[in-house]
C-alpha cells in the first residue's frame, strides 16, 4: 500500500524567502505524485503534479516540485513566498485505478506560516 | 461549471442522531470519492464509487457510516447515530475517472460537529 510522510507539521517563513517542503513517498511501482494547497475553510486544489518525464515539474502560483526516485522524495519549492501563500500543504501519492482514475493517499500536511 | 458542490457546509446535531451529507459531482466526471479530514488523522478516504458503483469502502470506519451514488450527479453520506468522534470536515472529491494521473476536484467540504 502506498504511503506519503509530510515530517514538517508547521513551517514559518519571511515573505519574500525561499521555501521547501518536505514530501517522502513509499510506492510500489513508478508513483503519481501531487501537491495540493488547501486555505482555511477550503476545499484542496491542485497545485502540480508528476507522472513520468522530466523531474522538476512546474505548477501554479510560482511553485515548482523536484521527483527523486533514489530519495522516494517529492519535495516542493518556491523561490519567493508571498504572504498569500500561507495555507496548508499536501502531498498525496496516487495508485491507478482499474477502470481509469487513481485514488489519493495523502500526507498529514504541513502548515505553512509567512511572516510580514 | 460549478465544481464540486457539497451541502451543508455546517451541521451541529447531537450526539445520537442521523446526518446526511450530501454531493454533486462534476458534470461528466465518473469517480467520486469521501475524505474525512481531522487533526489527528489528517485526510482519510472512506469510500470511492466508479460509475455510481462503490468500488472500495474499506475506509468507512463503522457499520454507522453509510455511502450511495443512486446517479451520476448525486452522493451522500450518511452516519447513523452520530457520536461525537465523528465530528470533522468531510470531503467529496470527484474527477474524470479516466487517466491515472488526472486530479481530484474537490468540494468545500461538510464541517460537521456532534455534540
Amino acid at each position: 500500500a502506498q504511503s506519503v510522510t509530510q515530517p514538517d507539521i508547521h513551517i514559518t517563513v519571511s515573505e519574500g524567502a525561499s521555501l521547501e517542503l518536505r514530501c517522502n513517498y513509499s510506492y510500489g511501482a513508478t508513483p503519481y505524485l501531487f501537491w495540493y494547497v488547501q486555505s482555511p475553510g477550503q476545499g484542496l486544489q491542485l497545485l502540480l503534479k508528476y507522472f513520468s518525464g522530466d523531474t522538476l515539474v512546474q505548477g501554479i502560483k510560482g511553485f515548482e516540485a523536484e521527483f527523486k526516485r533514489s530519495q522516494s522524495s517529492f519535495n516542493l519549492r518556491k523561490p519567493s513566498v508571498h504572504w498569500s501563500d500561507a495555507a496548508e500543504y499536501f502531498c498525496a501519492v496516487g495508485a491507478g485505478l482499474t477502470g481509469g482514475g487513481n485514488k489519493l493517499t495523502f500526507g498529514t500536511g504541513t502548515q505553512l506560516k509567512v511572516e510580514l | 461549471d460549478a465544481g464540486v458542490i457539497q451541502s451543508p457546509r455546517h451541521e451541529v446535531t447531537e450526539m445520537g442522531q442521523e446526518v446526511t451529507l450530501r454531493c454533486k459531482p462534476i458534470s461528466g466526471h465518473n469517480s467520486l470519492f469521501w475524505y474525512r479530514q481531522t487533526m489527528m488523522r489528517g485526510l482519510e478516504l472512506l469510500i470511492y464509487f466508479n460509475n455510481n458503483v462503490p468500488i472500495d469502502d474499506s475506509g468507512m470506519p463503522e457499520d454507522r457510516f453509510s455511502a450511495k451514488m443512486p446517479n451520476a450527479s448525486f452522493s451522500t453520506l450518511k452516519i447513523q447515530p452520530s457520536e461525537p468522534r465523528d465530528s470533522a470536515v468531510y470531503f467529496c472529491a470527484s474527477s474524470l475517472g479516466q487517466l491515472d494521473n488526472e486530479k481530484l476536484f474537490f468540494g468545500s467540504g461538510t464541517q460537521l460537529s456532534v455534540l
